[in-house]
């Protein structure tokens, strides 16, 4: 599977503020994604990284809160604006295998733990 | 859009013993369910799925079983080591689609 790394690995950030995270992959994907998991908690789809077009979000989730960017086929990178400790969460990429059935397996970044005092 | 649960939430077993997790899904088009497993402060890792046209897949000491027409599906853990205690996720994701949906988790413990 591919190696995916996030940067980064954690961060204590104050309210108001934003954070970028980036997800790298060493090789192309067609597939990456952006997750949430609160403290103890499962993991929640929070957008689609296209390539070449606009993120797709969730139900829950707004590009203004959550901008993405996905310049190519092994980089994106997750904002979270306007921080509030509600944010506080671990958040996580993932990568679709460049297969061609639908749907894709999933493979998981390392995760940005993001405390927001 | 599909809901998963999950059941149980905790698992505790003696080391050596079975463990059973179950999940049901809600979109009988589903046709993707992967397993995963997420050991403390670590990521979420892959260690099984199944497809919807086989209804069962085995890989060394664990086995995945899907039932399509009571929409659910189970893992199988035997002879449980230490090193299988973690929070274990269910996911399902339907046809032509990319999405997982992911269960609740369960946490197992393996007594030694």
């Amino acid at each position: 599977s591919a190696v995916i790394s996030q940067k980064p690995s954690r961060d204590i950030c104050q309210r108001g503020t934003s954070l970028t995270i980036q997800c790298q992959v060493d090789s192309q994907v067609t597939m990456m994604f952006w997750y949430r998991q609160q403290p103890g908690q499962s993991l929640t789809l929070i957008a689609t990284a296209n390539q070449g077009s606009e993120a797709t979000y969730e139900s829950g989730f707004v590009i203004d809160k959550f901008p993405i960017s996905r310049p190519n086929l092994t980089f994106s990178t997750l904002t979270v604006s306007n921080m509030s400790p509600e944010d506080s969460s671990i958040y996580l990429c993932s990568v679709g295998t460049p297969r061609d059935r639908v749907p894709y397996e999933q493979y998981f970044g390392p995760g940005t733990r993001l405390t927001v005092t | 859009g599909e809901n998963v649960e999950q059941h149980p939430s905790t698992l505790s077993v003696q080391e050596g013993d079975s463990a059973v997790i179950k999940c049901t899904y809600s979109d009988s088009a589903s046709n993707y369910f992967p397993w995963y497993k997420q050991e403390l402060g670590k990521r979420p890792q892959l260690i099984i799925d199944i497809r919807s046209n086989v209804g069962e897949k085995k890989d060394q000491r664990i086995a995945v079983t899907l039932n399509k027409t009571a929409k659910h599906f189970s893992l199988h853990i035997t002879e449980t080591q230490p090193e299988d205690s973690a929070v274990y996720f269910c996911a399902a994701s339907p046809p032509n689609d990319y999405k997982l949906s992911f269960g609740a988790g369960t946490t197992v413990t393996v007594r030694a």
